[in-house]
């Protein structure tokens, strides 16, 4: 299996501009989370998702950020209107089941910088 | 004061040395308790799982839990140039929650 994969690695934009991750979970992973990394509050849970519908969406920092998940293959995080504050790394994670003995593997993660 | 603290470090330590990252936290509900391994430019990756207090050894790795002290260590025996990381301690209240606490991170350096 190639892993979870996220799109793009890296985007650097400019504030106010629209801003899309994308990311491919594991096949048969019910569970698909989005996390926000920063030097400042670390590795945050954003939303997650069990088989495409959102579960928690308490970490979303407010109403720019959404996160869709069409299909059990792809999820979308998307930022309108993108803000300096923004700058972080996203990750991507899913799971195959909920239990915690189920390991939860993490893409590589996009780079993003507002300007 | 944040949920979770870790020593940011960064630690440098010589090859072969017994390293201890360390993790306290505050709230009293965490159960299950885990340590991550994150190289640079990499996604975390899971390294142990450990449930309540006590300790559970995985090769060159021993994951301790005090829930009476709300600390949790991860030591790691004979270090190499590889282990250098940095290790994410997380914690969550219950085997299906899935909203984890993240501790901000130790980076270790292990020199040759």
């Amino acid at each position: 299996d190639a892993g979870v994969i996220q799109s793009p690695r890296h985007e650097v934009t400019e504030m106010g501009q629209e801003v899309t991750l994308r990311c491919k979970p594991i096949s048969g992973h019910d569970y698909l989370f989005w996390y926000r990394q920063t030097m400042m509050r670390g590795l945050e849970l954003l939303i997650y998702f069990n088989n495409n519908v959102p579960i928690d969406d308490s970490g979303m920092p407010e109403d720019r950020f959404s996160a869709k998940m069409p299909n059990a293959s792809f999820s979308t995080l998307k930022i309108q209107p993108s803000e300096p504050r923004d700058s972080a790394v996203y990750f991507c994670a899913s799971r195959r089941g909920p239990s915690l003995q189920e390991t939860q593997y993490f893409g590589p993660g996009t780079r993003l910088l507002v300007l | 004061q944040k949920e979770v603290e870790q020593d940011p470090g960064p630690l440098s330590v010589p090859e072969g040395a017994i390293v201890s990252l360390n993790c306290t936290y505050s709230n009293s509900a965490f159960q299950y308790f885990m340590w991550y391994r994150q190289y640079s430019r990499k996604g975390p990756e899971l390294l142990m799982y450990t449930y309540s207090s006590g300790n559970k050894e995985d090769g060159r790795f021993t994951a301790q839990v005090d829930k009476s002290s709300k600390y949790i260590s991860l030591f790691i025996r004979d270090s190499q140039p590889s282990d250098s990381a940095t290790y994410l301690c997380a914690m969550t209240k219950g085997n299906y929650g899935q909203n984890f606490v993240f501790g901000p991170g130790t980076r270790l350096s292990v020199l040759p």
